[in-house]
């Protein structure tokens, strides 16, 4: 089991470019959930998946974010245009066994994003 | 959210106990207690949960109050890596909401 694995590590871009974050989940894993990092707001939850459909948004920041799970391997986190104020690290999390609350999250050592 | 409140930071002394406590007054009847720890550069792993009693694994120990409203991390015997930032997390409606955390010195 390779663990939660995310595209790329470091990121560095320009202000008003595209950016395209990518998480490869635990098989079998049918939770997807996207997280950001800043020292301000500690770790906050942009997004969550369950079998590949996004069940809650609203922690998404505005319209240039957006998430998608074209199939049960692989999210894409897309920020456009991108700011400097989304500088952060943004992890990806999976989860199994429906998600029940006893389900643990497992991560994704993250990518960290700095927009100039 | 479901909010949980941690000390800042602590200290300990390699090889001593660790108590790391955490308030959850606002739990509901169904959440999940649960525990992390994020190393630098690394993602948050995690460590332990439990409901309502008490739970041992080979990392930690979770002491929950009987009312639930508060629970605690046992680390038996630090080690230098357990330096950490450690969360208490609730687990609701398949959502986790995580608070600032403790970060955890150990002095050798």
């Amino acid at each position: 089991d390779a663990g939660v694995i995310q595209s790329p590590r470091h990121e560095v871009t320009e202000m008003g470019q595209e950016v395209t974050l990518r998480c490869k989940p635990i098989s079998g894993h049918d939770y997807l959930f996207w997280y950001r990092q800043t020292m301000m707001r500690g770790l906050e939850l942009l997004i969550y998946f369950n079998n590949n459909v996004p069940i809650d948004d609203s922690g998404m920041p505005e319209d240039r974010f957006s998430a998608k799970m074209p199939n049960a391997s692989f999210s894409t986190l897309k920020i456009q245009p991108s700011e400097p104020r989304d500088s952060a690290v943004y992890f990806c999390a999976s989860s199994r066994a429906g998600g029940r609350h006893n389900s643990p999250l497992h991560f994704g050592n993250g990518t960290r994003l700095t927009v100039t | 959210d479901a909010k949980t409140t941690q000390p800042n930071s602590m200290e300990s002394n390699e090889e001593e106990p660790v108590h790391l406590p955490c308030n959850h007054s606002t739990i509901s009847g169904t959440d999940y207690i649960h525990w992390y720890r994020q190393l630098p550069s690394q993602g948050p792993e995690y460590v332990i949960h439990g409901l309502t009693s008490n739970v041992n694994n080979r990392m930690a120990s979770l002491a929950i109050a009987e009312d639930r409203k508060s629970s605690t991390l046992i680390l038996h015997r630090a080690t230098l890596r357990d330096a950490a930032v450690y969360y208490c997390t609730l687990n609701t409606g398949n959502q986790f909401y995580f608070g600032t955390g403790t970060s955890l010195t150990v002095i050798p």
